[in-house]
């Protein structure tokens, strides 16, 4: 069965360098998360969108942003990276809210040097 | 704002011993969810519980909401060495389309 995937699986930047992470979900699924998870951390919430809108927003820095595109993959820009931002980024995906579970991609590793 | 909290934060058990995670909400969630994550890989979902007292088993797992529907636990019997990861649980933010996650228990199972 297809699963979330994501590109690239590593990322290695310098600082105040630009990143995009993509992510292609699973097909007929409506939603998107973007989640970072830094070392021996929970997953914490950046953004989301259901049917290419922006759903909800967490704790993504202004320097961050994303978009849903219209064959529903989803793109995360981030800016002027910092040592800090060093973390996995996972995507899910579900279909609707969030009652049903998330499915997430193997995430991408960004290492900010 | 709304939190979900989970002990204990590792766990260390010898393989054939059981296992609890507990997790509490500050709200009262419309369901909860548990992942599980093997070290070095991405959260998988295990299961949605809905009814308040509901619960449901998994093999070896056993999941349980609590009647206010603002606890829950995890418990798995004679662990395995497979069942070593990190299990968090979840639950849907109040008017959001986000899911929060509690900080997740990190097993560790010893042959």
């Amino acid at each position: 069965a297809a699963g979330v995937i994501q590109s690239p699986r590593h990322l290695i930047k310098e600082k105040r360098e630009t990143a995009t992470l993509k992510c292609y979900p699973i097909p007929r699924h409506d939603t998107v998360y973007w989640y970072q998870q830094g070392p021996g951390q929970d997953p914490q919430f950046l953004i989301s969108f259901y049917e290419k809108m922006q759903s909800d927003k967490g704790s993504i820095p202004d320097r961050f942003s994303a978009q849903q595109f219209s064959d529903y993959h989803s793109e995360l820009n981030m800016s002027s990276l910092e040592l800090g931002d060093s973390a996995l980024y996972f995507c899910a995906s579900s279909f609707g809210d969030s009652n049903y579970g998330y499915t997430f991609g193997s995430g991408t590793r960004l290492t900010v040097v | 704002g709304q939190q979900v909290m989970q002990i204990p934060q590792y766990q260390h058990v010898q393989e054939g011993e059981d296992f609890t995670t507990y997790c509490n909400s500050s709200t009262t969630l419309s369901n909860i969810q548990w992942y599980k994550q093997r070290p070095g890989g991405h959260p998988v979902f295990l299961i949605q519980l809905v009814k308040s007292g509901e619960v449901k088993k998994q093999k070896r797992l056993t999941f349980q909401f609590g009647e206010a529907k603002k606890n829950s636990s995890l418990h798995i019997t004679a662990t395995q060495t497979t069942d070593v990861g990190t299990y968090f649980c979840a639950g849907p933010h109040t008017g959001g389309f986000k899911t929060i996650f509690g900080a997740g228990t990190r097993l560790f199972v010893k042959a």
